[in-house]
């Protein structure tokens, strides 16, 4: 089965301090994997995602992930934080092999910058 | 990307009365959309996934006689919260899912549903 793991329900870090949100997931086979942010009453933004290539993927914002198939993971970074990163985080996995292209999510966490 | 549009954007309904959910895709046409269910503070569920022209794949313990999904377009699918209940209230997200090589799901901006 499937399943992501979002080990944090909350990060906190000061403005200007890189950032790291946690991810791990397992699927069977190769993964497809996606970050995603959501601000309150709002839908979800898509960030970045890894297919296939360089381990090292760079998306919107100044936001950054790394595909670590050994320890399977798929951790969100940014080297410099900002107040309005402040928002919920979602990661998700498909597997490779699942033509429904359902998505499967982290239960999430919040991020929060202070100034 | 893509751009997704739903509307209403937040509804309060009576107890007992149907509720329809649009979900527009607005730059793409879309074979496959998903609908979603966020409760506070929580991961979405994925309820179905709604095929244009045929019928929504429902996920295990989600009533498809209460939530019907209608995709008669390449850019629209509806999802219909019928005989609403307390229990419904809650936020619903749809997506389109951008297939090949550059595979994303792009969500729409979510539906508050309150049933009173």
């Amino acid at each position: 089965a499937q399943s992501v793991a979002q080990p944090e329900d909350q990060v906190n870090v000061a403005e200007g301090n890189p950032l790291t949100v946690k991810c791990t997931y397992s699927v069977s086979g190769n993964p497809y994997l996606f970050w995603y942010v959501q601000y309150p009453n709002r839908g979800l933004q898509f960030l970045l995602k890894y297919i296939t290539g360089d381990n090292l993927v760079k998306g919107s914002y100044g936001f950054e992930a790394e595909f670590n198939k050994s320890q399977t993971s798929f951790h969100l970074k940014k080297p410099s934080a900002l107040v309005s990163d402040s928002a919920l985080y979602f990661c998700a996995v498909r597997a490779m092999g699942d033509s429904s292209y359902k998505l499967i999510f982290g239960s999430g966490t919040r991020l929060l910058v202070r100034p | 990307g893509a751009v997704v549009s739903q509307h209403p954007s937040r509804v309060i309904c009576k107890s007992g009365t149907s509720v329809k959910i649009e979900c527009r895709s607005l730059d793409f046409q879309a074979t496959t959309m998903f609908w979603y269910r966020q409760f506070p503070k929580q991961s979405l569920m994925l309820m179905a996934t709604s095929n244009e022209g045929s019928k929504a794949t429902y996920e295990q313990g989600v009533e498809k006689d209460k939530f019907l999904i209608n995709h008669a377009s390449l850019t629209l699918s509806t999802l219909t919260v019928t005989s609403a209940h307390p229990e419904d209230s809650s936020f619903y997200i749809c997506s389109v899912a951008k297939t090949g090589k550059q595979e994303t799901q792009y969500f729409g901006p979510g539906t508050r549903l309150l049933v009173l």
